[in-house]
């Protein structure tokens, strides 16, 4: 079965990153787009951006242009995605899910809640 | 960016029929997806491009609409269908989604 397998809970230091992964099982890694998505009680849900596996494209929401950086390594089919400079406003979780063919994210990982505090 | 519109909250009686509305401030074509949400999981998909049901997912839920005016339906309503909805798009760059609308089974 299609799984998205994602670390629990990051607690972080204001102004360090975080690099959180994504391990994917059950289907070939390199034929789907990997998205990112943060979601806080505040704003809701927001996409960051994509990655395509195979070729290591990515696509982000200018609001998250220099924030964050998403990777792959695609012999452990993992998907990456670094956040940089946190601060407050970061706490959130943050999820990886599978993207279908019209956009659509049918399988979710089960989140990281990232803590930004000192 | 494409805002979507969502009633934040929904009450309503076990049998009943629910329908949940999207409004999206430019046209998104069928480029709409439903997520069922309940706490401390993550989004479950539920309806892609805008009428399709997910496999898996109950034939109670269906969803309609296309251009800025979208609905989920859920008929009957059963008590574990208590969770937020939230709409998503991806017809337009950056994919948004709705603010969630809440559903509460009385």
């Amino acid at each position: 079965q299609v799984q998205l397998q994602q670390c629990g809970a990051e607690l972080v230091k204001p102004g360090t990153p975080v690099k959180m992964s994504c391990k994917v099982s059950g289907y070939t890694f390199t034929s789907y787009v990997i998205s990112w998505i943060k979601q806080t009680t505040g704003q809701g849900l927001e996409w960051i951006g994509y990655i395509y596996p195979e070729s290591g494209s990515t696509g982000y929401n200018e609001k998250f242009k220099g924030k964050a950086t998403l990777t792959v390594d695609k012999s452990s089919n993992t998907a990456f995605m670094q956040l940089s400079s946190l601060a407050a406003g970061d706490s959130a979780v943050y999820y990886c899910a599978r993207e279908g063919a019209y956009g659509y994210l049918d399988y979710w990982g089960q989140g990281v809640m990232v803590t930004v505090s000192s | 960016d494409t805002v979507l519109t969502q009633s934040p909250a929904l009450a309503v009686s076990p049998g009943e029929r629910v329908t949940i509305s999207c409004r999206a401030s430019e046209s998104v074509s069928t480029g709409m997806h439903w997520y069922q949400q309940k706490p401390g999981q993550q989004p479950k998909l539920l309806i892609y491009g805008a009428s399709n049901l997910e496999s898996g997912v109950p034939a109670r839920f269906s969803g309609s609409g296309s251009g800025t005016d979208f609905t989920l339906t859920i008929d009957p309503v059963e008590a574990d269908d208590t969770a937020t909805y939230f709409c998503q798009q991806s017809w337009n760059d950056p994919f948004t989604f709705g603010s969630g609308t809440k559903l509460e089974i009385k």
